[in-house]
């Protein structure tokens, strides 16, 4: 199972939108709706601000939103804040019942 | 609330096997798939592999067939991940997450990681 495909790094102003893509293949991402999105700030665990392709959990900024089409799933987060900045990975369900993540995005606030 | 506490740091020489804890509470640890997850230094997450507490059944990734085991003990709420033959590049943080009902279920709590050196 190969590795989701992210940009290496994204950047962006406070208040400015960004997108971050993950693309996969048939068998992951285009396959099914369960394509999660994580932030993880340096040293510490890794923390779900999107699940299910679009869906956000109790406590994550609505700034945050996921979306999906075909192979590709996106990871949109508008008005950048500072606090933004980190690691951002996504994950898919397989058809073999596994899970695979993408190779990680550093996101930089200018 | 949920929490999930992992082992402590190990130090262990290439060809030596590792085994790491994660004990949960807070939930019905029976109910939710337990993954593991690691992060080499300076690296992406990389998924080892899941077990459902409930019937023991695990899923491994291809990459680590053969070299890993997931186990559980129900009764004491806490899993298991030991990984064989160790190599330098195993050299790691490990996580336990939860997931969910089923394998596809997203993860939501992760534990706060175990650092794993394989250095001679």
């Amino acid at each position: 199972q190969s590795a989701l495909t992210q940009p290496a790094s994204v950047s962006g102003s406070p208040g400015q939108s960004i997108t971050i893509s993950c693309t996969g293949t048939s068998s992951d991402v285009g396959g099914y709706n369960y394509v999660s999105w994580y932030q993880q700030h340096p040293g510490k665990a890794p923390k779900v601000m999107i699940y299910d392709v679009s869906n956000r959990p109790s406590g994550v900024s609505i700034r945050f939103s996921g979306s999906k089409s075909g192979n590709t799933a996106s990871l949109t987060i508008s008005g950048l804040q500072a606090e933004d900045e980190a690691d951002y990975y996504c994950n898919s369900y397989t058809s073999s019942r596994t899970l695979v993540f993408g190779g990680g995005t550093k996101l930089t606030v200018l | 609330q949920v929490q999930l506490v992992q082992s402590g740091a190990e130090v262990k020489k290439p060809g030596a096997s590792m085994k790491v804890s994660c004990k949960a509470s807070g939930y019905t640890f029976p109910g939710y798939y337990m993954h593991w997850v690691r992060q080499a230094p300076g690296q992406g997450l990389e998924w080892m592999g899941w077990i459902n507490p409930n019937s023991g059944g695990t899923n491994y990734a291809q990459k680590f067939q053969g070299r890993v085991t997931m186990t559980r003990d129900t009764s004491i709420s806490t899993a298991y991940m030991e990984l064989s033959r160790l190599r330098s590049d195993d050299t790691a943080v490990y996580y336990c997450v939860r997931g969910g009902l089923i394998a596809a279920a997203p993860q939501d709590y992760w534990g706060q990681g175990t650092l794993v050196t394989v250095s001679s």
